[in-house]
């Protein structure tokens, strides 16, 4: 089945050390998304890709970067996480960025800062 | 002003009974789009049902469909004969322009009772 993968679903670092999170999809899709979502609030939106061009958020904190190698895989690098990063990501991603078009999300990756 | 409201923190109803979570939307494009998202407490956002502003039928995607009041601007989902594995967060988002970003609600927490 094709799908949207994120590898680990939970990851545990320490505080200032760097982590990078991946989200691979099988779907094809031109555009992909990075979203943080703390305890019992809304998905934000970190940044996306369509094909390589990329978007930042205006509020997305310098901390976070994101790579996009090839259509298949997408990282989230968080180069000096803090106590306030420990959150779900989630990864998702659409064909396109028509009204229509349905954004297809991973299963997310919970990040613990110690 | 909020692009998607949902006024319905949490949510009780009996198995085999039917539930409607309550979505308004604020937009002043003509094209736009609704979709509702269900997440477990496993974490992964799970794609339910989509409604375009110019379809003139109410969406349905077996037990579920989407209540469509355009003058109201409200896009309520209907879940019909609840499951225990309903109970969940459920969110409501809006995509309006191409180009633009999802924008989702706070979300409805729904318990199915036995």
């Amino acid at each position: 089945d094709a799908m949207v993968i994120q590898n680990p679903r939970y990851q545990v670092t320490q505080f200032g050390k760097p982590v990078t999170l991946s989200c691979s999809q099988t779907l094809n899709h031109n555009v992909m998304y990075w979203y943080q979502q703390k305890s019992s609030q809304a998905p934000k939106l970190l940044f996306h890709y369509y094909d390589k061009d990329f978007n930042n958020e205006a509020d997305t904190p310098d901390n976070f970067q994101s790579r996009r190698p090839n259509t298949s895989f997408c990282f989230l690098d968080i180069r000096s996480p803090g106590l306030g990063d420990a959150a779900m990501y989630l990864c998702a991603t659409s064909w396109g960025q028509g009204v229509s078009e349905t954004q297809y999300f991973g299963p997310g990756t919970r990040l613990l800062v110690l | 002003a909020q692009k998607i409201t949902q006024t319905q923190p949490g949510m009780f109803v009996q198995e085999k009974e039917a539930v409607t979570l309550d979505c308004t939307y604020d937009t002043s494009d003509q094209s736009y789009g609704l979709f509702w998202y269900k997440q477990p407490s496993s974490g992964e956002m799970i794609f339910l049902i989509y409604q375009g502003s110019y379809d003139e039928q109410n969406a349905t995607e077996g037990r579920y469909s989407l209540n469509f009041q355009k003058a109201r601007k409200s896009a309520n989902l209907v879940i019909s004969a609840s499951q225990l594995g309903d109970s969940a967060m459920y969110f409501c988002a809006m995509r309006e322009g191409p180009g633009n970003q999802f924008y989702f609600g706070t979300g409805t927490s729904l318990t199915v009772i036995p």
